[in-house]
């Protein structure tokens, strides 16, 4: 069963420009959860899809924004990234129909210049 | 409001010496208990969870941990800690039940492992 991936691995921005960031859950999960781990931050929670539906959000910002497919990949975009935006951006996903565990991805680092 | 705490930023341990890495959580009722690693620049490993039953949860690479609720603790265990065992381990809750539950992160102890 192949796990959750993430493209890019790494992405380099220029500050004011906007960044996608992608994400396929496992076979079968539904729902999509994003993270940011920023250095000195921890992991905090940004976004959650399910049924191609933004269901909740953490406290960020509205230029963090994305969406899931009718395949539910989902896609994080973040516009006129600032310097402190630069962190590994993870994605999860969970099945959320029955409970349970969260599968998360490799990550992508994205670094704001 | 939900809470993890990892109490340990730090912690160093010899090889082939046993680990116990701490983890309280402070929820109304007791939550999905898991513990995660992340090597250097990668994502997160699930190490094992807890839902219920058996309070002692066997995981992978040899580790346990152990429910108490008298303490609303879910420490990490290892009887002998290796040298790639070195990473950074979180322990995370989220409420019972499906639907949304996020799922909230302590700050982490980082384990280094000294020859």
């Amino acid at each position: 069963e192949a796990g959750v991936t993430q493209s890019p691995t790494h992405l380099i921005k220029t500050r004011g420009q906007q960044a996608t960031l992608r994400c396929s859950p496992i076979s079968g999960h539904t729902s999509v959860y994003w993270y940011q781990q920023a250095l000195g931050l921890g992991l905090q929670f940004l976004l959650w899809y399910d049924e191609g539906e933004e269901r909740n959000r953490g406290n960020f910002p509205p230029r963090f924004s994305g969406r899931q497919f009718p395949n539910y990949s989902s896609e994080l975009n973040v516009n006129a990234l600032e310097l402190e935006d630069s962190a590994l951006y993870l994605c999860a996903s969970r099945n959320p129909y029955r409970g349970g565990g969260y599968t998360f991805g490799s990550g992508t680092r994205l670094t704001v210049v | 409001a939900q809470s993890v705490t990892q109490p340990d930023i730090h912690i160093t341990v010899s090889e082939g010496a046993s680990l116990e890495l701490r983890c309280n959580y402070s929820y109304g009722a007791t939550p999905y208990l898991f513990w995660y690693v992340q090597s250097p620049g990668q994502g997160l490993q699930l190490l094992l969870k807890y839902f219920s039953g058996d309070t002692l949860v066997q995981g992978i690479k040899g580790f346990e941990a152990e429910f108490k609720r008298s303490q609303s603790s879910f420490n990490l265990r290892k009887p002998s800690v290796h040298w790639s065992d070195a990473a950074e381990y979180f322990c995370a809750a989220s409420r019972r039940g499906t639907g949304f539950q996020k799922l909230v992160f302590g700050t982490g102890t980082r384990l280094l492992v000294s020859p």
